[in-house]
């Protein structure tokens, strides 16, 4: 059976300082993946997605990057974090265009 | 710009009542999807819908796909307070271009015991 992890789970970073969260994906070959951003009860908006390795689609600018160096890995990455960063970030794998499946977050906490 | 809009945006009752959720939008999708996501969680998928027309039933939700595929309902009877959460549709557009899925903003439900 296919698994999402990330990690890690919190993170509290001052502004300025750089960024990486990692999403690996168990259990399938070439899967889409999609990183996620969710402001406090609300709904989910696109940062990026990979449909294969070294590409990457950005859906909105800002200070964060995504690299994707392995077929099942994803990462999100920034230089220097920005207030308005925080956030609780998701990664998600689908097959193709069909259903997509998340990981169980990441909470960042930028001061 | 594809814009899935959900309604209503918060709903708090008193368990035992029944409700209904909506996701509307003016393009026509090839499949949606309704997840539930519980605070510092990932969502987790509850059904998925591809026939316009189409009822699914998850014991006491029961999904329903508009005939025109542009709209879905979720509907909870006798509701309980494990209900509780963020309901989230999603729905993969005959318009896109790309591998993406659209999701609307969410109905935060709050069942009181």
């Amino acid at each position: 059976s296919q698994t999402i992890h990330q990690w890690p789970a919190t993170l509290v970073q001052p502004v300025g300082s750089p960024l990486s969260l990692e999403c690996t994906v168990e259990g399938t070959s070439n899967p889409n993946l999609y990183w996620y951003r969710q402001a406090a009860g609300r709904g989910l908006q696109l940062l990026f997605y990979s449909v294969g390795i070294g590409q990457i689609s950005s859906e909105v600018p800002q200070n964060l990057s995504a690299s994707r160096p392995q077929d099942r890995q994803f990462i999100l990455s920034s230089k220097k974090l920005l207030l308005s960063d925080s956030g609780f970030y998701l990664c998600a794998w689908s097959i193709g265009t069909d259903t997509q499946y998340f990981g169980p977050g990441t909470r960042l906490t930028v001061l | 710009t594809q814009l899935l809009e959900q309604s209503p945006q918060f709903l708090s009752i008193q368990e035992g009542e029944n409700l209904t959720v909506y996701c509307n939008s003016s393009s026509v999708f090839s499949s949606l999807q309704w997840y539930r996501q519980e605070p510092g969680e990932g969502p987790v998928l509850l059904v998925t819908v591809v026939t316009g027309g189409e009822v699914k039933k998850l014991k006491r939700l029961t999904f329903q796909f508009g005939d025109a595929r542009k709209d879905s309902s979720l509907h909870i009877t006798a509701a309980q307070p494990g209900d509780t959460g963020l309901y989230l549709c999603a729905g993969e557009s005959l318009d896109s271009s790309a591998s993406k899925i659209i999701f609307g903003s969410g109905t935060r439900l709050s069942i009181r015991p």
